[in-house]
């Protein structure tokens, strides 16, 4: 069965630090997708990116940055001079086959960001 | 686009009543919902998949006649919490797939629904 694990609980820097999230992901899928979600206080999930199985390339996009490494199963998050509205739970989450085609999520257990000022 | 409302965003309900969350679809008909529960301070598990005109497909361990699901139209999915206790008091949130990219690996959050039991 697919599994997530985000093994830091908690990570709480200073502001403009940079800091990395880290993803590792079990899977028997040859295609799959990897997604990496954040959820500010208020809940509301914000989808941030989806990285297919067959894209290895890192990816880019203003302070936050994704290493995806097949060989190592992991898909770490990077967030470049980190400011206070960076402060959030994040996600990582895989996809896993459901019924009719649509796919499931499996969502790992979640990394609490407190950026203080 | 690709917006999905739920509603209500609060509820406070009476141990032993039911109550009904929506989750619509505004912009998009979708032909899959998907039902995810959040404790607090805990990751989102996946309740139930919903198919419009079929019956849901439950997880393993979720009761289906105490989370009752109806996708009625492909806008609209409903879940309700049947004789609610304090122990199902969590942050409910769905999740849609547009009809059009069915087999594509994409999901539209819902801004979720906090039920308190008391």
């Amino acid at each position: 069965a697919q599994k997530v694990t985000q093994a830091q609980t908690e990570i709480s820097v200073v502001e403009k630090e940079d800091v990395t999230l880290d993803c590792v992901y079990e899977t028997r899928d040859t295609t799959y997708y990897l997604f990496w979600y954040k959820q500010p206080p208020s809940g509301e999930l914000v989808f941030l990116i989806r990285r297919n199985s067959f894209d290895e390339q890192n990816e880019i996009s203003g302070r936050y940055s994704w290493n995806f490494q097949k060989s190592t199963s992991s898909f770490n998050f990077t967030i470049t001079a980190s400011q206070v509205v960076d402060s959030a739970v994040y996600f990582c989450a895989l996809s896993e086959p459901g019924i009719q085609g649509a796919q499931k999520l499996v969502f790992g257990q979640g990394t609490r960001l407190t950026i203080n000022p | 686009g690709a917006v999905v409302s739920q509603h209500p965003s609060r509820v406070i309900c009476k141990s032993g009543t039911s109550v009904k969350i929506e989750c619509r679809s505004l912009d998009f008909q979708a032909t899959t919902m998907f039902w995810y529960r959040q404790f607090p301070k805990q990751s989102l598990m996946l309740m139930a998949t919903s198919n419009e005109g079929s019956k849901a497909t439950y997880e393993q361990g979720v009761e289906k006649d105490k989370f009752l699901i109806n996708h009625a139209s492909l806008t609209l999915s409903t879940l309700t919490v049947t004789s609610a206790h304090p122990e199902d008091s969590s942050f409910y949130i769905c999740s849609a797939i547009p009809r059009s990219r069915a087999s594509v690996y994409e999901q539209y959050f819902g801004p979720g629904t906090r039920l308190t039991v008391t």
